[in-house]
């Protein structure tokens, strides 16, 4: 079975920096998608960035970007230019490529953004 | 855009009560997902259904049961409510496999 490990419950960070959230999971497919998912504070839960295991090129989202690192099975999450609507809770989660697969969650970390 | 959405945001029941949590979406996807989100424990697969009439049990089923009679909707049923089903309660569909879209939750609290 996968898993995926969000090892850090918090972090802050000051308005206008970058800051980059960890992820690692644990798998013996070759093939699988990632993604975080970005739950805002009383608000609904939507995807941030998606990347697929089998291309090499880290995905990018205008201010987020991913640094996908398959030998190491890690996979951060980079935010540029932190704003106050970054404050979430940030998910990282994982689906192989089979079949009715599931994703698996990470328990999330919470981004708090300073003015 | 998609929406997935909830029948309430917030709901008291007493232990022993059965529970129905109401999803529908309205963007003709396949899948929908019932998950419970807890502090520290993330988010944790219930049921899900990848097709009307059906359902697979996720990592999480016991003390609860689904159903899926339209396409649309899919409905989340705790037979007899207990204090340790306290919880967020989100429902999610996507088309086929791909990205999940989420609903507002249900914040339940069995006394």
């Amino acid at each position: 079975a996968q898993t995926v490990t969000q090892s850090q419950p918090e972090m802050s960070v000051q308005e206008a920096e970058t800051v980059t959230l960890s992820c690692t999971y644990d798998t013996s497919e070759n093939n699988y998608y990632l993604f975080w998912y970005k739950q805002p504070p009383s608000r609904q839960m939507i995807l941030v960035i998606r990347q697929e295991a089998y291309k090499q090129q880290n995905a990018t989202e205008n201010r987020f970007s991913v640094n996908f690192q398959k030998a190491a099975k890690s996979f951060s999450l980079k935010i540029s230019d932190s704003q106050l609507g970054d404050t979430a809770m940030y998910f990282c989660a994982f689906r192989s490529t089979g079949a009715n697969s599931k994703l698996t969650f990470g328990k999330g970390i919470t981004l708090s953004v300073r003015p | 855009d998609v929406k997935v959405t909830q029948s309430s945001r917030y709901l008291v029941k007493r232990t022993g009560e059965k529970v129905f949590l109401e999803c529908v979406q309205d963007m003709d996807h396949e899948n929908m997902f019932w998950y419970r989100q807890d502090p520290g424990l993330g988010l944790r697969l219930i049921y899900f259904s990848y097709d009307v009439k059906m359902k697979e049990k996720g990592d999480i089923p016991e003390g609860y049961s689904v159903s899926r009679e339209k396409k649309e909707r899919f409905s989340l049923i705790l037979e007899s409510a207990s204090t340790n089903q306290t919880s967020m309660y989100l429902c999610a569909s996507s088309l086929w496999w791909d990205e999940q879209y989420f609903g507002p939750g249900t914040r339940l609290t069995v006394t």
